[in-house]
């Protein structure tokens, strides 16, 4: 069956320190893969898109890494900041035109 | 750029009523709008898609009598709840891609239904 997969357990870690989220996919084969943050309450906001011909994309402090042949991605904060705290999640584009969310994975950075 | 809004944030209503979601996009024609549900710590399900001026479709159990989709411009689509039950409320989010390649796509704020 078709699965995607993210920690479902909060990640808590130190303000400065580098946090990594992990995304794994089963049984799809997406052209893109995309973060996006949510915040309580709200709609997620769009941060990074990697395609499958990607191994690696940055944005300022946001890193990407795409690996087809895992099938998983990875979703890098340094230098986190309290202000980083909110539900990253991470979603399949797949070939019918459609976006297929993975749960998320709630990050709290402390002070 | 690329701000899209929904109206109501909340809404209450009473079980068998129904409940109309607007969303909206405010700088930007949107070729597609999609409408997801999200329960919470669950992830956003894909309820339908939208293409100005023709019908909706649908994902695989989603009825289409009960969750009615209205794309009338390339800037506007609602969502009605008709009959809505408790067991309906819920996170409603509409989101709205610019490009045919529905690369990306510009999330409202979402909708919070409750019903009683």
């Amino acid at each position: 069956s078709q699965k995607i997969e993210q920690n479902s357990e909060a990640l808590n870690i130190q303000e400065g320190k580098t946090a990594t989220l992990t995304c794994n996919y089963t049984n799809y084969s997406p052209a893109y893969l995309q973060w996006y943050r949510q915040d309580p309450g709200r709609g997620p906001v769009f941060l990074l898109l990697i395609r499958e011909n990607e191994k690696e994309k940055r944005k300022e402090r946001l890193k990407v890494t795409f690996d087809t042949t895992l099938k998983q991605s990875l979703f890098h904060i340094t230098a986190s900041q309290p202000a980083d705290s909110a539900t990253y999640l991470c979603a399949l584009f797949v070939n019918t035109g459609k976006l297929i969310f993975g749960q998320g994975t709630t990050l709290q950075v402390k002070p | 750029g690329a701000v899209v809004s929904q109206h109501p944030s909340r809404v209450i209503c009473k079980s068998g009523t129904s409940v109309k979601i607007e969303c909206r996009s405010l700088d930007f024609q949107a070729t597609t709008m999609f409408w997801y549900r999200q329960f919470p710590k669950q992830s956003l399900m894909l309820m339908a898609t939208s293409n100005e001026g023709s019908k909706a479709t649908y994902e695989q159990g989603v009825e289409k009598d009960k969750f009615l989709i209205n794309h009338a411009s390339l800037t506007l689509s609602t969502l009605t709840v008709t009959s809505a039950h408790p067991e309906d409320s819920s996170f409603y989010i509409c989101s709205a891609s610019q490009t045919a390649a529905q690369e990306t796509q510009y999330f409202g704020p979402g909708t919070r239904l409750l019903v009683l």
